[in-house]
């Protein structure tokens, strides 16, 4: 099977821009949870999705959205961007509900670096 | 919500000797634990999961982990690390009632030759 797919794997983008990143799951797979990384802070959750709807949510401002599509597939979107958004953004796709003692698994994540 | 602690940002041990990295979880319910492990420029690949059946759990590269309810731990272990082991390890928790996973702060660690 092919692992959890992240697009672009990097990206740079000024001040103000937003930015949509994309994320494939393993087949099969119909839960897809976003993070975000950054040396300061760690590995920070952002939502989870299952079934095109959203089920969790982090502490996170509202210029950070997503959505996730009938296929599984789901997109991240972050708006008027600031330099604190510079991070590795990570998704994970995993088995969905009742999974929750289920492994995430990681695509190699978009690295989003905003001048 | 439950959370995990994980004890030293930095670890260092030489080549063959024991790799503790350890993990200290919070939950009001019943936990389900992780171990990850990030190599540079990728995501976090599954070490090893505990999800209450036996409490000592066996994971790929010679990795365990011992769950002790007592003292709220999970904490990592390797009886002889290889240079290949040097990565960022993280401990994660999730429970039942909860669909995110939390993940530690992460340790890094160091082999030295």
């Amino acid at each position: 099977k092919a692992g959890v797919t992240q697009t672009p794997r990097y990206l740079i983008k000024t001040r103000g821009q937003q930015v949509t990143l994309s994320c494939s799951p393993i087949s099969g797979h119909r839960s897809v949870s976003w993070y975000q990384q950054t040396p300061g802070q760690g590995l920070q959750f952002l939502f989870e999705y299952f079934s095109e709807t959203q089920r969790n949510k982090g502490n996170f401002p509202g210029r950070f959205s997503g959505r996730q599509f009938s296929n599984s597939r789901s997109e991240m979107n972050v708006s008027t961007l600031e330099l604190g958004d510079s991070a590795l953004y990570l998704c994970a796709s995993s088995l969905g509900e009742g999974s929750y003692n289920s492994p995430l698994h990681f695509g190699n994540g978009t690295r989003l670096t905003v001048t | 919500a439950q959370s995990v602690t994980q004890l030293g940002s930095h670890v260092s041990v030489s080549e063959g000797a024991l790799v503790l990295l350890r993990c200290n979880y919070s939950s009001s319910v019943p936990p389900y634990l992780f171990w990850y492990v990030q190599y540079p420029n990728q995501g976090l690949q599954l070490l090893l999961k505990y999800t209450s059946a036996a409490t000592l759990v066996k994971g790929i590269n010679g990795f365990e982990a011992e769950f002790k309810k007592s003292e709220t731990s999970f904490h990592l272990t390797k009886p002889s690390a290889h240079m290949s082991d040097a990565a960022e390890y993280f401990c994660a928790v999730s429970t039942y009632n909860n669909n995110d996973m939390r993940f530690g702060a992460g340790t890094r660690l160091t082999v030295k030759p």
